[in-house]
């Protein structure tokens, strides 16, 4: 079964300012991992994955994430918060065949 | 524009209606789900569709009903709703159910059972 953490339901950082989404995982099989972006009454946007290509994945809008096997982390960092970043951020994992399970989320607020 | 298109954005529906709610891809992709997104909990899956076939309920009140016509479209007949059912229903596709596919979300309908 897999599973995954988002630490904090909320994050604010000032324009300019370095984002850090923290996420940590659990799964029996090796995993793929998501991290999918909602605007407000919006859907979900894939932002990046991991699909153990590399461990260090870059996505869209200046987005990166780690994957860091010894720590079951899946952190999502931008070196430099935008205003139109603010939005819903969430995290997710799929072990092999099984279904996809997402976090429950953090909201990203930007003030300028 | 995601390629998977939902209609209605939003549904006001009393507790005694019967509504569906419509999600279309064209993205030529094999599986369709419908996820249900409260507010301070993780997105639900509710139903996976593979190929047309039904191949996941996670435990959904029969009051929801799905159906997939063909791989390009879905459904989710609404009856006999409850209050607690209001929420963020998101449709979402993939190339297949399996492995490391994205899923491509639409919008969502915004449900409101009063």
């Amino acid at each position: 079964a897999q599973s995954v953490t988002q630490l904090g339901s909320h994050v604010s950082v000032s324009e300019g300012a370095l984002v850090l989404l923290r996420c940590n995982y659990s799964s029996s099989v090796p995993p793929y991992l998501f991290w999918y972006v909602q605007y407000p009454n919006q859907g979900l946007q894939l932002l990046l994955k991991y699909t153990s290509a590399a461990t260090l994945v870059k996505g869209i809008n200046g987005f990166e994430a780690e994957f860091k096997k010894s720590e079951t982390s899946f952190h999502l960092t931008k070196p430099s918060a935008h205003m139109s970043d603010a939005a819903e951020y969430f995290c997710a994992v799929k072990g092999g065949f099984q279904k996809l399970v997402f976090g429950t989320g953090t909201r990203l607020l930007v003030s300028p | 524009e995601t390629g998977v298109t939902q209609t209605p954005r939003h549904l006001v529906m009393g507790m005694t209606n019967k509504k569906s709610l419509k999600c279309e891809q064209h993205l030529g992709h094999n599986a369709m789900y419908w996820y249900k997104q409260s507010a301070k909990k993780p997105l639900e899956l509710m139903f996976v569709y593979s190929l047309e076939e039904r191949v996941e309920n996670n435990s959904v009140p029969s009051r929801f009903s799905p159906e997939c016509p063909n791989s390009s479209h879905l459904f989710l007949h609404l009856h006999t709703l409850q209050p607690e059912d209001s929420a963020l229903y998101l449709c979402a596709s993939s190339q297949d159910s399996r492995g490391p596919t994205d899923a491509f979300f639409g919008q969502g309908t915004r449900l409101t059972v009063v």
